[in-house]
């Protein structure tokens, strides 16, 4: 399968705990984006790597959240210290270079207790 | 004003005919516009893709985009059911970022 992958598939943790998210893009794809989608509305961009360069990120995006590229290829999602609030569908896109086509992952369900 | 906007819907309409979706955005420099297509429970997935004023055709599927009036829609002809789904407007800005602005979706549903 040459797709987006993420992992895990769902996750359920209890307020308070931190998780981490994995996404594997499409290998020859250099530009990263995390988004968080809840039920009714659209993707809510979260950040943004070209390679290892976080070059953007969402001002909603609290302090508990952190993303890391370090090779330039798979990146994670950590957050921590987890909110009722956080509970969303976590979404993984990667695009070529030049590009603005983005395809998405399967994503990773939050649920926090 | 939101963004992206777009009729939440639902929009029923019966097997064969054509489906119109509509969408406004407010950033008036936005240059690079996207409809995905998401099924319930499923990540969005890409449809199409337009960049300059006018029509883009695919398949059954038409894009239109008219800049000045800061509005682009799908058409979908021959609409089936399995085309029932969300579908979503998505604009990449114009501030030199990288971030593309999703509308919350439009929901077809397709009668046979």
């Amino acid at each position: 399968d040459t797709g987006v992958s993420q992992n895990p598939r769902h996750k359920i943790t209890k307020r308070g705990q931190n998780v981490t998210f994995r996404c594997d893009p499409i290998s020859e794809h250099n530009r990263l984006y995390w988004y968080r989608q809840t039920l009714g509305q659209g993707p809510e961009f979260l950040t943004y790597f070209q390679n290892e360069a976080q070059l953007e990120k969402s001002r909603l995006l609290s302090d508990r959240f952190s993303a890391e590229r370090p090779k330039g290829s798979f990146s994670t999602l950590e957050i921590q210290r987890t909110e009722q609030g956080d509970s969303a569908m976590y979404l993984c896109a990667s695009s070529l270079p030049q590009t603005d086509t983005q395809y998405f992952g399967p994503g990773t369900r939050l649920t926090v207790l | 004003q939101k963004e992206v906007e777009q009729n939440s819907g639902p929009l029923s309409v019966p097997e064969g005919a054509i489906a119109s979706l509509n969408c406004t955005y407010s950033d008036r420099g936005s240059q690079s516009f996207f409809w995905y297509r998401q099924y319930s429970g499923k990540s969005p997935e890409l449809i199409m893709s337009i960049y300059s004023n006018g029509d883009k055709e695919d398949g059954r599927f038409t894009a239109q985009l008219n800049k000045a009036s800061q509005y682009v829609s799908l058409l979908i002809r021959d609409s089936q059911p399995s085309d029932s789904a969300t579908y979503l407007c998505a604009v990449k800005g114009s501030t030199g970022g990288f971030k593309t602005i999703f509308g919350a979706g439009t929901r077809l549903f397709v009668k046979a």
